[in-house]
C-alpha cells in the first residue's frame, strides 16, 4: 500500500529564504507525481505534474524534481513571499490506478 | 484545465439531515471524483463518480451514507446523508482527463454538523 510522507511537517521562514520541502512514498511504480498548494478552508490550486518519464518540472519561482528509484520528490521555492503561506501537497499516482495518495502536507509560513 | 464550480461553499447543518453539494464542470470530463478533508488532516478519497451507474466506493464508506450520483460529463452530486458532528469536514470535487493529465480540484465545501 502506497504511504507518502512529507516533511518537514510544519515551517516558518522569514522573506526571502529558499526553501526545500520533501517527500517520500513508498511504492516507487508510480504514473505521475503532483504537488499542490491549499489555502486554509479551500479547495486545492496545482503546482506542478511531473511525469514518471521526467526529473523534474520548473514554473515561475517553483522547482519539483522526482527520484522514481529512490520514491522521493522535491519541491523548491526561491525567494520565498509571504503570499506562500500556505499547505503543500505532494500525490503521487500508483501505476495501474487513478487514484492520488495524498501526503500528510507540510504548512508554510512566510514571515514578512 | 477544466474550471469547476462547487456549490454550497460551506453550510452548517443540523445532525440527522442530508447536504447534496453539487460539481459542475465546464467541459466533459472522463473522471470525477469526491474527496473528505476532515480537520487538520490529508485528503481522503471517497468515491469515482461513474457516469450513467453506481460509484465505486473507498474501503470506509458506503453508499447509504455517501449516496452519488453523475448524469452526465460535466455533473455530478455527493450527498452526506443522516449527518453527525464526525462529518464536519470539507467535501471536494476532483476532476480529470486520465491520469497522465493529473486532476484540478474544486474549491471545496466546508461543512459543520452541529
Amino acid at each position: 500500500k502506497q504511504e507518502v510522507t512529507q516533511i518537514p511537517a510544519a515551517l516558518s521562514v522569514p522573506e526571502g529564504e529558499n526553501l526545500v520541502l520533501n517527500c517520500s512514498f513508498t511504492d516507487s511504480a508510480i504514473y505521475n507525481l503532483q504537488w499542490f498548494r491549499q489555502d486554509p478552508g479551500k479547495g486545492l490550486t496545482s503546482l506542478l505534474l511531473i511525469q514518471s518519464s521526467q526529473r523534474e518540472q520548473t514554473s515561475g519561482r517553483l522547482n519539483a524534481s522526482l527520484d522514481k528509484s529512490s520514491g522521493r520528490s522535491t519541491l523548491y521555492i526561491a525567494a520565498s513571499q509571504p503570499g506562500d503561506s500556505a499547505t503543500y501537497l505532494c500525490a503521487p499516482i500508483v501505476s495501474g490506478t487513478y487514484k492520488y495518495i495524498f501526503g500528510t502536507g507540510t504548512r508554510l509560513k512566510v514571515l514578512a | 484545465s477544466a474550471v469547476i464550480s462547487q456549490k454550497p461553499s460551506r453550510d452548517i447543518c443540523q445532525r440527522g439531515t442530508s447536504l447534496t453539494i453539487q460539481c459542475q464542470v465546464d467541459s466533459q470530463v472522463t473522471m470525477m471524483f469526491w474527496y473528505r478533508q476532515q480537520p487538520g488532516q490529508s485528503l481522503t478519497l471517497i468515491a469515482t463518480a461513474n457516469q450513467g451507474s453506481e460509484a465505486t466506493y473507498e474501503s470506509g464508506f458506503v453508499i447509504d451514507k455517501f449516496p452519488i450520483s453523475r448524469p452526465n460529463l460535466t455533473f455530478s452530486t455527493l450527498t452526506v446523508s443522516n449527518m453527525s458532528p464526525e462529518d464536519s469536514s470539507i467535501y471536494l470535487c476532483s476532476v480529470g482527463q486520465g491520469a497522465g493529465y493529473g486532476y484540478t480540484f474544486g474549491s471545496g465545501t466546508r461543512l459543520t454538523v452541529v
